[in-house]
């Protein structure tokens, strides 16, 4: 199995200030004959369900704010908040599809500073 | 809108067997590859399966540790995927999530692929 590890476990960042989210895969997700990888970001906020924010590491699912981006490649991925607004407090998650099972890493708590 | 509502959570003995339904709409079902998802109390996200579109004839996957307890099937005809656990556990305790695949099974150049709607989710608990 693909394991995920982020880092921090939490992080408390300004109003308006950069939010950085680390995700870093046991093995690459990156598929050479499309040339992809395999992992998506989710926001979750107490009491709903995860939200898809980023796939394919670093598209933006339509309807998502532009302060909201993925980079990375191979193994080691990062999200990024520009500016951080205070709807985005919440747990962010990381998950590859390169391989079953599915896996996530265990979460980034966002929290206002 | 793109909708997915879950039905069919509640209290149930260890032993039992339970079905979840999830019911869509707002999209065409049959294109897309259905999964299901859980999160136990104060936990993380885990995978548990998904059902692929006719253009992959149906094909299922599962995480391999709940294989065999754990049943995913789907009816086109009603947009409705379902989740049949057997022989509940107390660990199976967790609200289970529906969700849709990415993108439209024929449009992709993946098997595999991310999961773009969620339902509300549906609480299971497992207790004698």
């Amino acid at each position: 199995d693909i394991v995920m590890t982020q880092s921090p476990d939490s992080l408390a960042v300004s109003l308006g200030e950069r939010a950085s989210f680390n995700c870093k895969s046991s093995q690459s997700v990156l598929w050479d004959s499309n040339s992809q990888n395999y992992l998506a970001w989710y926001q979750q906020k107490p009491g709903q369900p995860p939200k898809l924010l980023i796939y394919w590491a670093s598209a933006r699912e339509p309807g998502v704010p532009d302060r909201f981006s993925g980079s990375g490649s191979g193994t080691d991925f990062t999200l990024t908040i520009s500016s951080l607004q205070a709807e985005d407090v919440a747990v962010y998650y990381c998950q590859q599809y390169f391989s079953i099972p599915y896996t996530f890493g265990q979460g980034t708590k966002l929290e206002i500073k | 809108e793109v909708q997915l509502v879950e039905s069919g959570g509640g209290l149930e003995p260890p032993g039992r067997s339970l079905r979840l339904s999830c019911s869509s709409s707002g999209f065409s079902f049959g294109d897309y590859a259905m999964g299901w998802f859980r999160q136990a109390p104060g936990k993380g996200l885990e995978w548990i399966a998904f059902i692929k579109s006719n253009t992959y004839n149906g094909a299922t996957e599962y995480a391999a540790s709940l294989k065999g307890r754990f049943t995913i099937s789907r009816d086109d005809s009603k947009s409705v995927v379902y989740l049949q656990i057997n022989g509940l556990k107390s660990e199976d305790t967790a609200v289970y999530f529906c969700t849709r695949g990415g993108r439209k099974d024929y449009e992709s150049n993946s098997y595999y692929s991310w999961f773009d709607t969620w339902g509300q989710g549906a609480l299971v608990t497992v207790s004698s």
